[in-house]
């Protein structure tokens, strides 16, 4: 399979303190990105880093990307209450279509 | 900005009944993407549309069918329903040339009694 794995899948932390997520893939990408999801609700684009990047911000944000591990992580700064929700990686391969989505961290910030 | 426009929003249906979810991907976007997620799991490609034609297929059941029409919306068709097709459907839509920009929708929830 060439589904990406995030790790941790559940993680929990006090408001304030900062929130890694960390996504894995199996070959060569073309692109990742990263999205979130309240619960049960519709993906919300977050980033895109492209294979040829290493790391990208936007606002709280940062995500980077080892091609050489094969892996992603998000980081989320001065997390809120409202960062509440799951993250799912996406990557697409060989140039294909379509999303291969990872399985998810939710993310529960307690205030 | 316009976005994905998908309905119903939410389906009630039963064992072995027929359900039509339709998706209004955003205007000029000339590629549309069908997602499913389970209870708890990722979400899982199902079929795509290029101009109308099919342009790749994932794990899409037989019993599923879909189509792009003129207008580019696209309706995904899925017959015979079971208790495992309850499920959040997603579109989402993009250029081709972009095709890693994918916009996706709210999703229809389809719950399957």
């Amino acid at each position: 399979s060439q589904q990406g794995e995030e790790d941790p899948q559940a993680l929990s932390i006090q408001e304030g303190e900062n929130a890694t997520m960390n996504c894995s893939y199996k070959t060569s990408i073309n692109n990742l990105q990263w999205y979130r999801q309240n619960s049960g609700r519709g993906l919300v684009h977050l980033i895109l880093i492209r294979s040829n990047e290493r790391e990208k911000h936007s606002g709280r944000l940062r995500v980077t990307l080892d091609t050489s591990k094969k892996s992603s992580s998000l980081l989320i700064t001065a997390s809120r209450a409202a960062d509440t929700a799951s993250y799912f990686c996406a990557t697409t391969y060989n140039y294909g279509q379509n999303f291969v989505f990872g399985p998810g961290t939710r993310l529960s910030v307690l205030p | 900005a316009a976005g994905v426009i998908q309905s119903p929003r939410h389906l009630i249906k039963e064992k072995r009944e027929t359900a039509t979810l339709k998706c209004y991907p955003i205007p000029r976007h000339d590629t549309v993407y069908w997602y499913q997620q389970g209870p708890g799991q990722d979400p899982q490609f199902l079929i795509s549309f290029y101009e109308k034609m099919q342009s790749d297929k994932g794990s899409i059941p037989d019993r599923f069918s879909a189509q792009q029409f003129s207008d580019y919306h696209s309706e995904l068709n899925m017959s015979s329903l079971e208790l495992g097709d309850s499920a959040l459907y997603f579109c989402a839509s993009s250029f081709l040339a972009r095709r890693y920009e994918q916009y996706f929708g709210p999703g229809t929830r389809l719950t399957v009694t």
